[in-house]
């Protein structure tokens, strides 16, 4: 089975809000996660990375929060825009691979 | 500039017949990874290559094979594609322990 799954498949957020996609993941030895972004027909699009030595990592109006103790990630996107529709995924690698959750839909009310 | 290069972005095959999809990179990157993705779902790993160390997922099936002749350049070959075998494949590139670039991936029809 997957190690790596997300609560929500599809979030609304109103143009301007802030976005929180949540993942849990299964495998305790994982030591990287990585979230990704998915637009119709493409790719997948590295947005950021944590090692499991940090709790905390932001980028560009990105942040993602890691809980180890409760196998917990999560990708906040700040004043959400229209191109940020789309699907994302978090991913963590593990044994020298990089496995998948199911994914998030998040699609942007004007 | 693309860095993980699939060719051909759309292919049909005929159902049965043996189907080669290609990938490169630029990225001179150790890792290599072929994924299928079928609508409305997670890319799926079928296989990765360490270097030349290629590991196949437990349940990828038999039909599905690949070659890494060097660094640069990896192939997923399907031997009898079946119409369940539709989907997107992607290409996906790391360093050991790092994030992987995927490229556009190519999506394969079966008729």
């Amino acid at each position: 089975g997957e190690s790596v799954g997300l609560h929500l498949p599809t979030l609304s957020v109103q143009e301007g809000d802030n976005s929180i996609i949540n993942c849990a993941y299964s495998n305790s030895a994982s030591d990287y996660f990585i979230w990704y972004k998915q637009e119709s027909g493409k790719g997948p699009q590295f947005i950021i990375d944590i090692r499991s030595n940090m709790d905390k990592r932001q980028g560009q109006r990105v942040t993602v929060l890691l809980n180890k103790t409760v196998k917990h990630l999560s990708l906040q996107i700040a004043a959400t825009q229209p191109g940020d529709s789309a699907v994302y995924f978090c991913a963590e690698n593990g044994d020298d691979k990089i496995i998948f959750g199911k994914g998030t839909r998040l699609h942007i009310l004007p | 500039d693309a860095m993980v290069i699939q060719n051909p972005r759309y292919q049909v095959t005929q159902f049965g017949k043996p189907v080669t999809l290609s990938c490169s990179q630029t990225l001179n990157h150790n890792v290599m990874y072929w994924y299928q993705q079928k609508s409305s779902q997670a890319p799926k790993l079928l296989f990765h290559y360490y270097d030349k160390d290629f590991n196949n997922e437990a349940d990828t099936p038999d039909n599905f094979q690949s070659r890494r002749p060097n660094t640069s350049f990896c192939f997923l070959d399907i031997r009898s594609p079946g119409l369940g075998d539709a989907a997107m494949y992607l290409c996906a590139t790391s360093r050991e322990n790092g994030g992987a670039f995927f490229g556009q991936g190519t999506r394969l029809t079966v008729v």
